[in-house]
């Protein structure tokens, strides 16, 4: 069975201070490894896909990374527009459905 | 322009009660989904359609029946609602089938058992 682990729970971070977010994945073959935001009342807004271990991907302040065990989502000098619960999804080599984490809920305080 | 929409966003209703959360999408694609988001915010997928057939159906109870009239719509129907179905409700869509991609989601249905 698939399964996928984030930490940590909840971070708090001042305006500009660089951090990182985990997600641990088991999967029986790896189809892609997916990272979502998701604010307060809204459905899950897709960020990045990452398909093989050494992949990277950017999106502004936003940089996702992945081994064959892992990815991190690394937040570059955030500003509290980026506050939200980040989620972290595997896909397998079967169905094209997704396993999600639980996610990181980040604050960023001005 | 919504790609996923559902309707109604927030829904109360009585044990016992039989309601619909209704979902369509304007992206063209060919798979969606029904996924549920608990108290514990677990994000789990209930059904999947291909092409308005049924492809993915996990362990959901019977009192859960998802129809599909066309590629671009997927229903939710719940019979005889329990205080343990309050949940958020997602729907989404993918294009691709089986071996699909990015998923996209809906804005969700806030559902409520009193």
């Amino acid at each position: 069975e698939d399964q996928v682990t984030q930490s940590p729970e909840a971070l708090r971070l001042q305006e500009g201070e660089s951090s990182s977010l985990n997600c641990s994945y088991t999967v029986s073959g790896l189809r892609g490894l997916f990272w979502y935001r998701q604010d307060p009342g809204k459905g899950p807004e897709f960020l990045f896909t990452l398909y093989s271990a050494g992949e990277e991907k950017e999106k502004e302040r936003l940089k996702a990374t992945l081994t064959k065990k892992e990815s991190f989502l690394h937040i570059t000098a955030p500003k509290p527009e980026d506050s939200a619960t980040y989620l972290c999804a595997v896909q397998n080599s079967g169905y094209s459905t997704l396993t999600f984490g639980k996610g990181t809920m980040l604050l960023v305080s001005p | 322009d919504t790609a996923v929409s559902q309707t109604p966003k927030y829904l109360v209703t009585q044990m016992g009660n039989d309601k619909s959360i209704k979902c369509e999408q304007n992206l063209g694609h060919d798979t969606m989904y029904w996924y549920k988001q608990d108290s514990k915010k677990f994000l789990k997928i209930m059904f999947s359609y291909n092409n308005k057939e049924l492809i993915i159906n996990e362990t959901v109870p019977n009192r859960f029946s998802p129809k599909s009239p066309d590629k671009a719509h997927l229903n939710l129907h719940i019979n005889s609602l329990e205080l343990g179905d309050s949940a958020v409700y997602f729907c989404a869509s993918s294009q691709g089938g089986l071996y699909g991609n990015t998923i996209y989601f809906g804005e969700g249905s806030w559902l409520t058992v009193v």
